[in-house]
């Protein structure tokens, strides 16, 4: 089965410094891999994702990420931090076939943002 | 389009009443996901459908728990009885064939108390 680790529960950076958000996936196949953004209550709103071609992938708000097949690996990044990043930020897999388009989610991480 | 609309944003309710929630998905998507966020469990997928028939309710709790979609632009989750441990935010989300990405509604604060 699929699934998705987030290792870092919660991440506090300062404004301006960069950033990456670790996303560790286990899938046998190509998976599709997203990254989505909830900041406080509201709900996800999609940031990127990707399903094949170039590994690097770019995003909205200034994001993008890097599918490593062999690290098994999606980590977001952005150069610069914003204070209006600070929310959760959740990884999420999929994967061709099979009909399915059930997304499985990690457990998130909390970005705290240091003026 | 206005998006995935959700509704109530908030309700509170009193243990063994039954709850009702209503969501509208975004026109022409085919799939609709109900989740459900708790602190302590994240998201939890509880159904979804595809043209409107149910395809995998093997997240749902509980027979308290119970779902429909009648029509293309409307389902509901229903709780009866409800009880304070079904507490959370649940979201509905949408998504159309070949594309993977769901868009989610604001989501629904359910507190029993």
């Amino acid at each position: 089965a699929q699934s998705v680790t987030q290792p870092d529960i919660h991440i506090t950076v300062s404004e301006g410094a960069s950033l990456e958000l670790r996303c560790n996936y286990s899938y046998g196949a190509t998976p599709y891999l997203f990254w989505y953004v909830q900041s406080p209550g509201q709900g996800l709103q999609l940031l990127l994702k990707y399903f094949s071609g170039d590994t690097l992938v770019q995003g909205i708000k200034g994001f993008e990420a890097e599918f490593k097949r062999s690290q098994s690996s999606f980590n977001l990044r952005k150069p610069s931090v914003h204070w209006s990043d600070a929310a959760e930020y959740f990884c999420a897999i999929t994967y061709s076939g099979a009909g399915s388009y059930q997304l499985t989610f990690g457990k998130g991480t909390k970005l705290s943002v240091i003026p | 389009d206005a998006g995935v609309i959700q509704s109530p944003r908030h309700e509170v309710t009193e243990m063994g009443q039954e709850v009702t929630l209503r969501c509208k998905p975004i026109s022409g998507h085919d799939y609709l996901f109900w989740y459900r966020q708790t602190m302590m469990r994240g998201l939890e997928l509880l159904i979804y459908f595809n043209n409107n028939v149910p395809i995998d309710d093997s997240g749902m709790p509980e027979d308290r728990f119970s779902a429909k979609m009648p029509n293309a632009s409307f389902s509901t989750l229903k709780i009866q009885p409800s009880e304070p441990r079904d507490s959370a935010v649940y979201f509905c989300a949408s998504s159309g064939t070949g594309n993977y990405g769901y868009t989610f509604g604001s989501g629904t604060r359910l507190t029993v108390v």
